[in-house]
Order: C-alpha cells, then structure tokens, then sequence
C-alpha cells in the first residue's frame, strides 16, 4: 500500500516563495502507470489541481497558475517537490500530494496534507 | 468558485440510503466518463470511493455506488453508516487543458 506524506515550513510570507515535498513509500516512484500530483483546499473552499509529474519528467500545470508553478522529482530519494512563488493569502491551503492512476483517471492515493499560511 | 455544483450538505437516519449529486458540463461531466468520488475526513488522507462513474476499487464497502445521466453524476451511499460521516468531493476529467475539476464538497450527516 503506498503511502504519501507532505513536509513543509507551515507559514510562508507573502510575495515569498512556497516549498514542499512528498515522500512516496511502500511503493516505487517510477512506475509508468502513475503520475503524481500537487492538489490543495483553500479554507472552505473546494479542492484545486496544481502540478502533475511524472517519474521521467512529463509534466502538466494548472493553467491558473501555470507562470508561478514548478513541479520536480528525485527518484532516488522517491520524493517529488512543489514549488510555488510570490505567494499571497490566496495560496493559504491545505496542501495534498496525491498519486493519479493513468488506468482510470482518478487520485488512488493521497496524503494527509499540509496546511500552509501566508501572512506577515 | 468550484467547477462542479455539489450540494453543501445531505443527511439521514443509519440504514437510509442519500444521494448527492454533482453537476458539470458537456466539457467536463458530460464529455467523458471518468468521473470519481472522495470521501475526506477531517485530519485524514482523502479516499477515493468511486472512479470510472461506477467502479468501486477494493476495500470500499459495496453500500456506495456511482451513476452518471448527462452532465450529472451521482454517489449513493445505501444503509448509512455512522462511519460514512464525511466531506464527499466530486471530480471529472475535463480535457488534455483543465484537466482535471472539482466539486466544492458535500458533508455527509448521520443523524
């Protein structure tokens, strides 16, 4: 069964940049049937895609918020990364990495998420 | 603003059955069956519940099915449970572009 866990700094300044990792275990970062995602929750509200990669490299962003986005991985370490800059209170959010399964379109694993705040 | 309609909350009785609903478009709902469902506790990992409109992956009880007419899909949950208690969110594929879209979350009340 494998497992994903978000770390992170929880409070980040605004017009600063945002950094997270996942760590994937109890199962391989680089299987080709997977994509792995950045999805995050602003308070109250829905649920909002971010970044997707995988283990090669492909990439996908969210085109709103495709120019401030970067996605990455280390297989080695079986991590992948988010980076999001010039942050506002807009980006305070419960952030989830998640694995996306190509065999069907949809998100069979997710971790627990990170709250992240922007604020001064 | 979410680009899937949900409604914010549904609620019944242990062993009743509820619905919740989740409506889109041709480009997202009704372009393209893949359609899942996520059933989030609070503190918890989301659980997806339903992928595919209908399919169930393993472990998930068979009280909860998909269905899917038009642009509106649905999940049911037969013989409530008090454990069913959760957010339930609602998400469609919507092209190589979007991507992907979410609904903004229905709480689920056992009473």
């Amino acid at each position: 069964q494998v497992q994903l866990q978000e770390s992170g700094p929880g409070l980040v300044k605004p017009s600063e940049s945002l950094s997270l990792t996942c760590t994937v275990s109890g199962g391989p970062i680089t299987s080709n049937n997977y994509y792995w995602v950045w999805i995050r929750q602003p308070p109250g509200k829905g649920l909002e895609w971010i970044a997707f990669i995988h283990y090669s490299g492909s990439t996908y962003y969210n085109p709103s918020l495709e120019s401030r986005v970067a996605i990455s991985v280390d297989t080695s370490k079986s991590q992948f990364f988010l980076n999001l800059s010039s942050v506002t209170a807009a980006d305070t959010a419960l952030y989830f990495c998640a694995r996306h399964n190509w065999d069907g379109d949809y998100f069979d694993s997710w971790g627990q998420g990170t709250l992240v705040t922007v604020a001064s | 603003q979410s680009a899937l309609t949900q409604p914010r909350s549904v609620s019944g009785s242990p062993g009743q059955s509820v619905t919740i609903s989740c409506t889109g478009t041709s480009s997202d709902i009704g372009g393209y069956d893949y359609v899942s469902w996520y059933q989030h506790r609070p503190g918890q990992a989301p659980k997806v519940m339903i992928h595919d409109v209908n399919k169930r992956p393993s472990g998930v009880p068979d009280r909860f099915s998909g269905s899917k007419s038009g642009s509106t899909a649905s999940l049911t949950i037969s013989g409530l449970q008090a454990e069913d208690e959760a957010d339930y969110y609602c998400c469609s594929y919507a092209g190589d572009h979007i991507r992907f879209v979410f609904g903004p979350g229905t709480t689920v009340t056992v009473l």
